[in-house]
């Protein structure tokens, strides 16, 4: 998984709570993503950012919030707006301007009870 | 913005037969394509990629191949093993403004048969 680690690798929530997904990496990346994934399904992109304390919509960006205060760290907030937030989340890391390769991490899978 | 069609979904092969997995996309702006191998519960990795200025790439027994005008790329696997059992994704990087943002396919299923 190259250096970016995701916690906790599974998160249970209740409706109407908010979670935080946490998502590091020690890559020296300058560009961060998070995707989702659904079972049978390819993944789509929630937020990416590609310079510290800026972050542009993915294609599915509605219930969740990103910041991104640090260099190595890009944590994803699901909030209780996302109507179906049961899911396989991903986070990624390409360092831009050279490959644009992006190295995943291992994924936290998140169940809304 | 990228549309990228992914096929077959499933394909089942015997061990040591070839594998094919065929992509389209819609944006000629698109000059990164990276294919990633998923196994169950862990996320993608990188198996090979190929530029826009490139029309194949081979890395021991995985290619890649890229026809831009048809705008299709695909990826080959030979002499296939149980442990390439996996999901396979395709992916296409956008140009211009959307710099960075990469667009799945839907994937495949890859089952090799011992």
């Amino acid at each position: 998984d190259g250096g970016i680690t995701q916690s906790p690798k599974y998160l249970f929530r209740k409706e109407g709570q908010n979670v935080t997904l946490s998502c590091e990496q020690n890559l020296n990346h300058d560009a961060m993503y998070w995707y989702r994934q659904d079972p049978g399904q390819g993944l789509r992109l929630i937020y990416y950012s590609q310079i510290v304390n800026d972050f542009q919509k993915g294609d599915i960006a509605e219930g969740y919030s990103v910041s991104r205060e640090k260099k190595e760290s890009f944590p994803l907030t699901v909030t209780s707006a996302q109507k179906n937030p049961t899911a396989f989340y991903l986070c990624a890391s390409s360092s831009l301007g050279l490959t644009d390769t992006q190295y995943f991490g291992p994924g936290t899978r998140l169940t809304v009870l | 913005g990228e549309n990228v069609e992914q096929h077959p979904s499933t394909l089942s092969v015997q061990e040591g037969d070839s594998a094919v997995i065929k992509c389209t996309y819609s944006d000629s702006a698109s000059n990164y394509f990276p294919w990633y191998k998923q196994e169950l519960g862990k996320g993608p990795q990188l198996i090979i990629d190929i530029r826009s200025n490139v029309g194949e790439k081979k890395d021991q027994r995985i290619a890649v191949t890229l026809n831009k005008t048809a705008k299709h790329f695909s990826l080959h696997i030979t002499e296939t093993q149980p442990e390439d059992s996996a999901v396979y994704f395709c992916a296409a990087l956008a140009g211009g403004t959307s710099y960075g943002k990469l667009t799945f396919g839907q994937g495949t299923i890859l089952t090799v048969h011992p």
